[in-house]
């Protein structure tokens, strides 16, 4: 089955750097992957997407960087900010009946 | 707009008892997914509807099973709790099954917290 993991359980960074969050995924069929932030309390919320098709993109200050070869996955942050701390998830899916989940990734930004 | 909303938001139950979580989806979306979500955790796949038909399981027991009203509202039900049941249960929605031109995101709720004692 599939399993999607994330290499560092917890990242601490210093408002202003910028945050690197990376994911590891197994299966080789997935075509479509998610990044989700979670904060304390609530529910998961979409960040950026990305196709097997492609191996960047981009949006407001934030890229996504898809590796299929080592099947790869990070997610990078420009400028944290304390807004920026919460819970990271990367997410795969291979026919958007059901997504799989990693463990998650906790940012914590240091003033 | 209303976004994803669900309840309870929280709620106890004790062993053997049975549960019933509700979600009601942003409007105009037919899909609905429920997601487990233990602490420390990522999300689960339980169960998607779509047009009042399951269209996908997770690895779950039988104990759970879903359902989706013509509203396209949807509860999830939980028998002969176990204290392994205690989690945050997400429901998530989204316009349609996904693919194609259409995003895979799923719209989260704030989730129902449910202990188990």
């Amino acid at each position: 089955g599939e399993s999607v993991g994330l290499h560092l359980p917890t990242l601490s960074v210093q408002e202003g750097d910028n945050s690197i969050i990376n994911c590891a995924y197994s299966n080789s069929a997935s075509d479509y992957f998610i990044w989700y932030k979670q904060e304390s309390g609530k529910g998961p919320q979409f960040i950026i997407d990305i196709r097997s098709n492609m191996d960047k993109r981009q949006g407001q200050r934030v890229t996504v960087l898809l590796n299929k070869t080592v099947k790869h996955l990070s997610l990078q942050i420009a400028a944290t900010q304390p807004g920026d701390s919460a819970v990271y998830f990367c997410a795969e899916n291979n026919n958007f009946n059901k997504f799989y989940f990693g463990s998650g990734t906790k940012l914590n930004v240091k003033p | 707009d209303a976004g994803v909303t669900q309840s309870p938001t929280h709620l106890i139950k004790t062993r053997g008892q049975h549960v019933t979580l509700r979600c009601s989806p942003i409007s105009g979306h037919k899909s609905v997914s429920w997601y487990q979500q233990v602490l420390g955790q990522g999300p689960q796949f339980i169960f998607q509807y779509y047009e009042k038909e399951e269209r996908g399981r997770g690895n779950f027991p039988d104990r759970f099973s879903a359902r989706q009203f013509p509203n396209y509202s949807s509860e999830l039900n939980v028998n002969a709790l176990l204290l392994g049941d205690s989690a945050l249960y997400l429901c998530a929605s989204r316009p349609g099954l996904g693919g194609g031109a259409n995003t895979g995101e799923l719209f989260f709720g704030e989730g129902s917290r449910l202990t188990v004692l």
